[in-house]
């Protein structure tokens, strides 16, 4: 398998513009998280899903984030409008049963820079 | 809400053993899992404790103690290769997984 693939890998926007970030999780996994990463907040859960069904999005900082998975292999997190306190690498990970296993597998994250 | 805490950094030499802490308030644990990050790179699973105890994966060993809510990462024969992020992360009811700040740990020569 390939792992979980992310794209992009690096994004430059101007504030104000819609953000769209890409994952596929590794097939046969039922569980798929997105996550924050930034020096001052370290690896802050967004969203989560079980089986395509977001169970936990208490993590969305506003309005302005919102995470669909459409289907078993592919999820999707859009920021509209962007702001600059966006900018952080966001990873989106799968796991089988990482409530029992605590295992999970990271893609490459996306970087994103907004200007 | 839950809460992790870990040191934020740790120095070591070659060849050294370290042990980098993890205390956690939280509901509904599971577990406990640690990660390792090498300069921004995708976050790697190291270990997992669901119960109390040892838990040992070559140089890597994981401690848990639920009663005290705490665990730790011990890291033998240091190399410098283990320079990077290490982050505990507790597992909670439903999938749930949230990771502690993380602590850079530095080998030295």
């Amino acid at each position: 398998d390939a792992g979980v693939i992310q794209s992009p890998r690096h994004e430059v926007t101007e504030m104000g513009q819609e953000v769209t970030l890409r994952c596929k999780p590794i097939s046969g996994h039922d569980y798929l998280f997105w996550y924050r990463q930034t020096m001052m907040r370290g690896l802050e859960l967004l969203i989560y899903f079980n089986n395509n069904v977001p169970i936990d999005d208490s993590g969305m900082p506003e309005d302005r984030f919102s995470a669909k998975m459409p289907n078993a292999s592919f999820s999707t997190l859009k920021i509209q409008p962007s702001e600059p306190r966006d900018s952080a690498v966001y990873f989106c990970a799968s796991g089988g049963i990482s409530g029992l296993t605590g295992e999970l597998f990271f893609g490459e994250g996306s970087r994103l820079t907004v200007l | 809400g839950q809460s992790l805490e870990q040191p934020s950094e740790v120095t070591a030499v070659e060849g050294a053993i370290v042990q980098i802490n993890c205390t956690y308030q939280t509901s509904g644990f599971y577990g406990l899992s640690w990660y390792q990050q090498h300069d921004g790179g995708a976050p790697t699973f190291l270990s997992y404790n669901a119960l109390d105890g040892l838990e040992e994966t070559g140089r890597f060993s994981s401690f848990l103690s639920r009663s005290d809510s705490y665990g730790y990462l011990l890291l033998q024969e240091l190399q410098m290769k283990d320079s990077a992020s290490y982050f505990c992360a507790v597992g909670l009811q439903g999938g749930k997984l949230i990771f502690g700040q993380g602590t850079e740990l530095s080998v030295k020569p």
